[in-house]
């Protein structure tokens, strides 16, 4: 079965530095996202990306992060100058169109700010 | 605006009881409604959603959930649960146009034998 994949599985950076999670979404699926999840907490909507441009964010989406999808296949989330509170459970997610659809997850990645 | 809320952070059950995890949704469009499992270390893995076909919706592992419009309910069951069911469950909603999908806080699912 088609899968989504994230890497790294892990990730641990120093509070102010950059950091990019990649994702290769499902090869025919038209609409990514990026979810992430504090621990203990609900999951949160980060960013839809569509026909290579955002379609949706949410405020917590703010200037230090990015998404790219730099050569048809993976799927990047880069966070410019991490926080304390940027650890979290992040994840990939696509579908193959908006509606019916469930979206496909990848099994995350979780970011660890020291 | 889409939200739903999940009652009951932590559910435990014993080994062969009914299993009953409960979502209530708000939408102010016709919602489609999903219902994920992540189990530790995981992903989130798609185990049923409702579309506006049919309200008793059968997903994978055994588990179900009915629409039910007039209570803005769509509850998950299963008859019998199983070690393997334990788990963290989301359900989430979008609307019928919706590119978002809105999760609740999540549900813990315990068996015990």
């Amino acid at each position: 079965e088609p899968e989504v994949t994230q890497t790294p599985s892990h990730q641990v950076t120093q509070m102010g530095q950059e950091v990019i999670l990649r994702c290769v979404p499902i090869s025919n699926h038209l609409y990514f996202y990026w979810y992430r999840q504090i621990l203990g907490q609900k999951v949160e909507f980060l960013v839809s990306f569509y026909n290579n441009e955002i379609s949706e964010k949410s405020e917590i989406f703010d200037d230090q992060f990015s998404v790219e999808r730099p050569d048809g296949s993976n799927f990047t989330l880069k966070i410019r100058s991490t926080k304390l509170e940027d650890s979290a459970m992040y994840f990939c997610a696509s579908r193959s169109d908006v509606g019916a659809d469930g979206y496909t997850f990848g099994s995350g990645t979780r970011l660890t700010v020291v | 605006a889409q939200s739903v809320t999940q009652l009951g952070s932590h559910v435990s059950v014993s080994e062969g009881a009914l299993v009953l995890l409960r979502c209530n949704y708000s939408s102010s469009v016709p919602p489609y409604l999903f219902w994920y499992v992540q189990y530790p270390n995981q992903g989130l893995q798609l185990l049923l959603k409702y579309t506006s076909a049919a309200t008793l919706v059968k997903g994978i592992n055994g588990f179900e959930a009915e629409f039910k419009k007039s209570e803005t309910s769509f509850h998950l069951t299963k008859p019998s649960a199983h070690m393997s069911d334990a788990a963290e469950y989301f359900c989430a909603v979008s609307g019928n146009t919706g590119n978002q999908f809105y999760f609740g806080t999540g549900t813990s699912l315990t068996v015990i034998p």
